[in-house]
């Protein structure tokens, strides 16, 4: 059964650093990974998408890396702002039919501090 | 371009009401995935569809029943609210090789 784990839980730091959240999973086979972000009391708003195929995608600040020989995706935030502070989660889609089943991490909480 | 819109935002039940869960996506998506979203258990799938006709089980489909007779709509229905069915869910649509698109999620609370 494919699990995805998110260190850390949450992540507190000051503005203007650059940060990496990780991801990993226990199953390899695996259609794409997104990364996703959530506000308080929100939907989730997707950032990032890699197919199974590519190594990695950027868009303005961040930048997504996947490794499924590992098992591991990081998403990496440059120059950090207080906008930037949300919950990350990290989904992967199993490959084959069952492509309607994302299974999510737990997410990592950040906040970005002025 | 609307994407998922689910309705109702806010819902509350008492135990033993049923009720329907709308969800509808103008991008012609093929998939559609229900997920529950509670507190320190993240994200759940309830109940998914990659196709009009074609409804399968996640993670957690006790209680919960979908159907899907056209691709635009994916309802879900509670068929005898219990107060464990207190939670936040999501809707969701993907065309094939994209990602997913999310609704803005119902809040429903089982009194």
């Amino acid at each position: 059964k494919q699990e995805v784990t998110q260190i850390p839980a949450a992540l507190s730091v000051p503005e203007g650093e650059n940060l990496v959240l990780n991801c990993s999973f226990t199953d390899s086979a695996i259609y794409n990974l997104q990364w996703f972000r959530q506000d308080p009391g929100k939907g989730l708003t997707s950032l990032l998408l890699i197919q199974s195929s590519q190594r990695e995608q950027t868009s303005g600040r961040l930048n997504a890396s996947l490794d499924k020989s590992s098992g591991r995706s990081t998403l990496y935030i440059a120059a950090s702002q207080p906008g930037d502070s949300a919950t990350y989660l990290c989904a992967v889609g199993a490959e084959g039919g069952s492509q309607g089943n994302l299974i999510f991490g737990k997410g990592t909480k950040l906040s970005v501090k002025p | 371009n609307a994407g998922v819109t689910q309705t109702p935002k806010f819902q509350v039940l008492k135990t033993g009401q049923s009720m329907t869960l709308q969800c509808a996506q103008d991008m012609n998506h093929e998939y559609m995935s229900w997920y529950r979203q509670d507190p320190g258990m993240g994200l759940r799938l309830i109940h998914y569809s990659v196709g009009a006709g074609i409804t399968d089980q996640g993670e957690v489909p006790n209680g919960y029943n979908v159907s899907r007779s056209t691709t635009e709509d994916f309802p879900l229905r509670l068929l005898s609210a219990a107060p464990s069915q207190t939670s936040v869910y999501f809707c969701a649509s993907s065309g094939r090789s994209y990602g997913y698109t999310f609704g803005s999620g119902t809040r429903l609370t089982v009194v």
